[in-house]
């Protein structure tokens, strides 16, 4: 089975401060994507990474892929409070359709 | 267009009750995820329909849950009787009917299951 591992599981940051949550997973895997939720709202789609050294932005946000480290980050620069969230990491195994998810980074940013 | 939308959004009920959960997903969504997520763990997946078909059922933890989608739209989710480590958050997810359904997944907002 796929294993997930994310991390830190929380993180407290300043604002304008820099930094970097960790994706890691056990099996190849040709998909993976970043998520992100806000308390009683539903998950939403940030970022899909599809190939080796992919990188993907959006604003604040950074993710990269490395395949062969099976490994990903989101590397959150200068953040600002609309950053608290839960973000998540789902990662697809080749042969199925399921996603495999970590445990979540709970972000807060603190003015 | 309507996101992917999950009724109710909280529910206690006492152990050894019934509850059903509603999915209703994007409309033209043909594959139809159920997660579930118990406190401090991750989100783990429990069942994938393709229309009316159910393609993997794999996450399903026992006989308890019963997940169905009549005509291809709306999916239920049932659980009976209702154990006390069934709580948790129970998400469902669409998506496209696109390159046998490994396409990103579009989430509710997930209904919070407490079983006193």
């Amino acid at each position: 089975e796929l294993k997930v591992e994310q991390n830190p599981l929380f993180l407290s940051m300043q604002e304008g401060k820099n930094y970097t949550i960790y994706c890691n997973y056990s099996t190849t895997s040709d998909r993976l994507y970043w998520y992100r939720q806000d308390p009683g709202k539903s998950l939403e789609s940030l970022f899909v990474l599809l190939s080796n050294g992919a990188v993907k932005q959006e604003g604040r946000l950074m993710a990269s892929l490395d395949t062969k480290a099976r490994l990903s980050t989101l590397h959150i620069t200068a953040a600002v409070h609309d950053l608290s969230a839960t973000y998540f990491c789902a990662v697809v195994w080749n042969t199925g359709n399921q996603f495999y998810f970590g445990t979540g980074t709970s972000l807060t940013v603190i003015p | 267009e309507a996101g992917v939308t999950q009724f109710p959004s909280h529910s206690v009920i006492e152990k050894g009750q019934t509850v059903t959960l509603r999915c209703d997903p994007i409309s033209g969504h043909d594959n139809l995820y159920w997660y579930r997520r118990v406190m401090g763990k991750e989100i783990k997946f429990l069942l994938h329909f393709v229309k009316e078909s159910k393609q993997d059922e794999s996450g399903m933890p026992n006989n308890r849950f019963l997940a169905e989608r009549t005509g291809g739209t709306y999916s239920t989710l049932k659980v009976q009787p209702a154990e006390l480590e069934d709580s948790g958050v129970y998400f469902c997810a669409s998506s496209p009917p696109l390159a046998g359904g490994r396409y990103t997944q579009y989430f509710g907002p997930g209904t919070r299951l407490t079983v006193l």
